[in-house]
């Protein structure tokens, strides 16, 4: 199983919300990373968890709350978004060291839309 | 601060030719460099990798080459299919911190 599943794939919700996004692996990796695309842009870096501890944070607005339960499993909370945090939230996973590879593997995403 | 560019964000290739994409980055700490693609309302999938330790890695049609001393790099796809038409990122990883940066991108389309 080389997949990283992202729920759901897509999200509507009011900046009054509180809802969460889901994101999970099989593949035994110990590192797993959220990171947020608006359109034609790169894919940035907002969190990385390593032996399911948070890592880096990368200065998200605390609206942002991540949340790795156990090693498969990692959340992000979101409550009191703004319209402008619209975009593609994308999952990895990848293993803790870099292989010869350095390879990470992503979801599928979950686009959001705040309304 | 952009540490990885990709300063073309188009190219046009006709089938069977050759797609060249470019890279450049400004930290040398970076340990390796990826290539991924996405397609549109998809995550990211990796193509081909390199270590700062070597020069050339080929996979199939993919070889990334890499110029530490000009702090560059490129991937070549030979032959160019229309299926490689999507957006290519190049990427540099740190190993400390699992941290991976992404370029700007550059879209392919490669014509039938």
């Amino acid at each position: 199983d080389t997949e990283v599943t992202q729920t759901p794939k897509h999200l509507v919700m009011g900046m009054t919300n509180k809802k969460s996004l889901k994101c999970e692996q099989h593949m035994g990796h110990r590192a797993m990373y959220w990171y947020k695309q608006k359109a034609k842009k790169p894919p940035e870096l907002m969190f990385v968890y390593s032996y399911e501890k948070l890592s880096i944070n990368e200065s998200v607005p605390s609206r942002f709350s991540p949340e790795c339960p156990n090693s498969s499993l990692l959340n992000l909370h979101l409550h009191a978004l703004q319209p402008e945090d619209s975009a593609l939230y994308l999952c990895a996973s990848s293993q803790i060291l870099a292989s010869n590879t350095g390879e990470l593997f992503f979801g599928e995403g979950s686009r959001l839309t705040v309304l | 601060d952009q540490q990885v560019k990709q300063n073309s964000p188009s190219l046009s290739v006709q089938e069977g030719r050759i797609s060249i994409l470019n890279c450049d980055y400004t930290n040398s700490m970076f340990d390796y460099f990826l290539w991924y693609k996405k397609y549109p309302a998809e995550g990211p999938t990796f193509l081909i990798s390199i270590s700062s330790i070597k020069d050339k890695n080929e996979d199939g049609r993919f070889t990334v080459f890499l110029n530490k001393s000009a702090k560059h790099l490129s991937l070549h796809i030979v032959p160019s299919q229309p299926g490689d038409s999507a957006v290519y990122f190049c990427a540099a990883l740190r190993a400390a911190g699992n941290k991976l940066t992404f370029g700007g991108g550059t879209r392919v389309l490669v014509k039938p």
